[in-house]
């Protein structure tokens, strides 16, 4: 168990949709990244916070948003979704530096 | 810009035999690089890492590594697979400031 928490594991949505992913990171850690993973394109980096705010932005869609809260907790918004946007998603944090990421199991998301 | 190749997609082994998976890097700076292993279903759990000093990196379940500077590569090797070891493994790159580029990924298979 890598203390990171997501939810939820599975979401099935209609194309047009909006979804909200939520992910805990360990206790202590200050940093999340998000990532989406699918077939062709590997592993992708979004976004990553620390400590609330914003400080990497990789190949993240507009139509994408996230945000981290003053618990730490991160959400990663997907709207007017698209089936290419069916994916895992998945939630990663770390410590002060960007030394070590612990992943959460990810959300597999599926667009119909 | 940073980025990381697999060469190799798919690799079967027979149990008990070595395994080495391959990994070149591209980097403008002195990088930080990492193993990653992922079972189906489940995020990704480090196995090693380099950040700087011996070359040679030992990591969890008798996994070793290689960092050859003059090649660009940090090559994943272990002397003896076990059948649990059927994973897709990736390689990925980065530094203290920068959000980890991970690689394609390689499907290890382990047959009897």
């Amino acid at each position: 168990d890598s203390g990171v928490t997501q939810t939820p594991k599975h979401l099935i949505t209609a194309t047009g949709q909006r979804v909200t992913l939520r992910c805990s990171p360990r206790s202590g850690d200050l940093s999340v990244y998000w990532y989406q993973q699918s077939l062709d394109q590997g592993l992708q980096f979004l976004i990553q916070y620390y400590n609330g705010e914003e400080r990497a932005k990789g190949n993240i869609l507009e139509r994408f948003s996230a945000q981290q809260f003053p618990d730490l907790h991160s959400e990663l918004n997907l709207s007017s979704l698209e089936l290419g946007d069916s994916a895992l998603y998945f939630c990663a944090s770390s410590g002060q530096a960007n030394e070590k990421l612990f992943f959460g199991s990810g959300t597999q998301l599926s667009v119909l | 810009a940073q980025s990381v190749t697999q060469p190799d997609i798919h690799i079967t082994v027979s149990e008990g035999a070595s395994l080495e998976l391959r990994c070149n890097y591209s980097y403008g700076a002195t990088p930080y690089l990492f193993w990653y292993v992922q079972s189906p279903g489940q995020g990704l759990q480090l196995l090693l890492k380099y950040f700087s000093g011996d070359t040679l990196v030992q990591g969890i379940k008798g996994f070793e590594a290689e960092f050859k500077r003059s090649q660009s590569s940090f090559n994943l090797r272990k002397p003896s697979v076990h059948w649990s070891d059927a994973a897709e493994y990736f390689c990925a790159v980065g530094s203290g400031n920068t959000p980890l580029v991970f690689g394609k990924g390689t499907r290890l298979s382990v047959i009897a």
